[in-house]
């Protein structure tokens, strides 16, 4: 069973600020991912990497960027936020199995 | 391009009656992976089921079950003898099969609310 970890939880900020939202897992898990769920609840791949080093951008075109640095972390970042950037924010990883999902961050950009 | 289809958006049923979720995919692959996954209040995705391309047999598992039909691309999700704590947005996904971090690239449908009213 995948431990995955995303923080915060909830995050109501203002136009023009810089986030980062925080995705952990602790199962080594080369394969991370993040999805975008817009208030219509579809989700979309952003960003997914193979391992350390490795970020890709996903279907979804997104201003946002990743990092991997360590096997177990893979950040999410807005250098300026908008009121389009408001959704809620998926982070997975995986080996060979399904993609195992944390909670997610509601982001709510006013 | 890869498509899923979930036409249903919302069901409201009663408890115990059984559901069937719909999901209709289109692909030009010939070898994917289809999946269902449960998004209960809390948020977070659960895996429910994956399918290979190759296998159509159809899986019950409990009060679950799936109808995996090549032919006519669909892979539909039923509840039988529905419960209050199955009400949650269940996805149908679809991925490649082309190994590496393709199984882990889903395209998804849009969801279908389900409410089990007790």
């Amino acid at each position: 069973e995948a431990d995955i970890y995303q923080t915060p939880r909830y995050l109501v900020i203002g136009t023009g600020k810089k986030i980062t939202l925080e995705c952990s897992q602790t199962m080594g898990h080369d394969k991370m991912y993040w999805y975008q769920q817009d208030p219509g609840m579809e989700l979309h791949l952003i960003h997914y990497s193979y391992g350390v080093n490795s970020t890709e951008k996903g279907d979804l075109s997104s201003e946002s960027t990743v990092s991997r640095i360590r096997t177990e972390h893979f950040p999410l970042t807005l250098e300026s936020a908008r009121p389009s950037h408001t959704s809620q924010y998926l982070c997975a990883s995986s080996e060979y199995g399904p993609l195992h999902f944390g909670n997610g961050t509601r982001l709510t950009v006013t | 391009a890869q498509k899923v289809t979930q036409a249903q958006t919302e069901i409201s049923v009663v408890e115990k009656e059984d559901v069937t979720l719909d999901c209709v995919y289109e692909t030009r692959d010939t070898t994917y992976y289809l999946f269902w996954y449960k998004q209960p209040p809390s948020g977070e995705l659960v895996f429910l089921i994956r399918r290979n391309s190759f296998d159509e047999q159809n899986e019950i598992s409990g009060r679950y079950s799936w109808n995996f039909q090549k032919s006519t691309s669909s892979f539909n999700f039923t509840i039988t003898a529905s419960q209050v704590v199955d009400s949650a947005v269940y996805f149908c996904a679809l991925s490649r099969n082309a190994g590496g971090t393709s199984y882990g690239k889903l395209t998804f449908g849009q969801g279908t609310i389900l409410t089990v009213h007790p």
